[in-house]
């Protein structure tokens, strides 16, 4: 597609229940990665895919936080058992993936999405 | 581990003058990007501006220009002619090149206000 599309745009749950969150990539982007936000803060960052493979899930922050890319494409971000402290704004983004200056000049700065607002009640 | 300190939470600008957001980084490498990023209410995070580590002259975009200090390890914004449409968060960010698929790493953000 011309943009990174997210959805929801918006979801609200209870506590103890599990959400997807999902992201549509640029076709052609390799790289894709997934942050969080939470309200008045910068961008943490939770993991990266390469393909379908996932060579840095370093950030996710507990057991309950998985995600998984198929086709080389859509990405699902899954949340098991929601807590408050996840209400926050799920970003994603994609890029090129290419190193170096090369995609310096691709722009691989990444495209971001219009994230998930998730408020956990 | 690579940090990013935006040390402003707020500034405020009067339409058309100019505005300086600071920034500065720690790392240990010698090779790599900074970002700064604008995100308005939509949410959506919008490239503005971005510098190689290797390169001593400041990017230029239009009205944004950047200071790149590497020795002192700052990277300012300068805004000029604001306008009312450049009110929003701003970033700052950092990427490794040396690093295989490394992620953005983002400073804490700077509220932008342009008043009328």
């Amino acid at each position: 597609g011309a943009g990174v599309s997210q959805s929801p745009s918006n979801k609200v749950t209870e506590k103890g229940k599990d959400v997807e969150l999902r992201c549509d990539p640029i076709s052609g982007h390799t790289a894709l990665y997934w942050y969080r936000q939470s309200l008045g803060q910068g961008l943490e960052f939770l993991i990266y895919f390469q393909g379908n493979s996932a060579p840095d899930k370093s950030g996710l922050p507990s057991d309950r936080f998985s995600a998984e890319r198929t086709g080389g494409s859509v990405s699902t971000l899954t949340i098991q058992r929601t807590q408050q402290e996840d209400s926050a704004v799920y970003l994603c983004a994609s890029s090129y993936g290419r190193e170096g200056r090369e995609g310096f000049k691709a722009g691989y700065g990444y495209t971001f999405g219009s994230g998930t607002r998730l408020t956990v009640v | 581990a690579q940090t990013v300190t935006q040390s402003q939470p707020e500034m405020s600008v009067q339409e058309a003058e100019t505005v300086t957001l600071s920034c500065t980084y720690d790392t240990s490498e010698s090779d790599y990007y900074l970002f700064w990023y604008k995100q308005p209410p939509s949410r959506q995070m919008i490239l503005v501006i971005r510098q190689e580590a290797y390169k001593q002259q400041n990017a230029t975009e239009n009205r944004f220009s950047v200071n790149f200090q590497k020795a002192a390890k700052s990277f300012s914004l300068k805004i000029s002619d604001s306008q009312l449409g450049d009110a929003a968060m701003y970033f700052c960010a950092y990427r490794s090149g040396e690093t295989s698929g490394s992620r953005l790493t983002f400073g804490e953000g700077t509220q932008l206000t342009v008043n009328p």
